[in-house]
């Protein structure tokens, strides 16, 4: 994970909006992915995008790739406390076999 | 449709113990792995494999072996439990690989003393 690098906390009011900024290393990556994870729970797949696209956006979730800076970011619109969760930034390997994560952003929304 | 099942959810070990930590998927897929989480790290994969019979190492194996004789199944191994070993481990799934949507399970949460 140590090729992927995210803040480790980010705070936000309940109907702002959340921003999570991700580094990524391997120029050849061929998507990447963002996943959020709950207490207790496993990963699970918020969305992802491929690597020739700038921009995508789903619902209240958008999220922007500059590949000259290696940087991902995840906007989530009209943030809600069930939104409190760690988000996992990920680079799939081009060898289709490994998959780096970052360490994890923990997002609170406060009502 | 039970996706990806891990047991056991919590396990505390002595240092030496051995241990399978058991995985299972009903959705067919091809591949399956196992990464460790650790406090301010990202996941790390440990082993992977891209189909019966077929299995290879990720980026931290050591200490750990796995096997893959059914499509379904994917158990990983402590042979010689550590500390060090001391985790939060997850199993994953998909059709064919990392380019695609893993499925995770929930975990199993795994103290050496």
């Amino acid at each position: 994970g140590e090729d992927v690098e995210q803040s480790l906390f980010l705070s936000v009011r309940e109907g702002d909006s959340s921003v999570i900024n991700c580094t990524y290393t391997d120029s050849s990556s061929t998507y990447l992915y963002w996943y959020k994870q709950e207490p207790g729970a496993g990963l699970q797949l918020l969305t992802y995008i491929f690597s020739n696209m700038d921009m995508k956006q789903d619902q209240r979730l958008t999220v922007l790739l500059n590949k000259k800076d290696k940087h991902l970011s995840l906007r989530i619109a009209d943030t809600q406390t069930g939104d409190s969760a760690i988000y996992f930034c990920a680079e799939s390997i081009y060898n289709n076999n490994d998959m780096r994560f970052g360490a994890g952003t923990r997002l609170t929304v406060k009502p | 449709n039970a996706g990806v099942t891990q047991t056991p959810k919590f396990q505390v070990l002595k240092t030496g113990q051995s241990m399978t930590l058991q995985c299972a998927q009903d959705m067919n897929h091809e591949y399956m792995s196992w990464y460790r989480q650790d406090p301010g790290m990202g996941l790390r994969l440990i082993h992977y494999s891209v189909g019966a019979g077929i299995t290879d190492q990720g980026e931290v194996p050591n200490g750990y072996n796995v096997s893959r004789s059914t499509t379904e199944d994917f158990p990983l191994r402590l042979l010689s439990a550590a500390p060090s070993q001391t985790s939060v481990y997850f199993c994953a799934s998909s059709y064919s690989g990392t380019n695609e949507k893993l499925f995770f399970g929930s975990g199993t949460q795994l103290s050496v003393l």
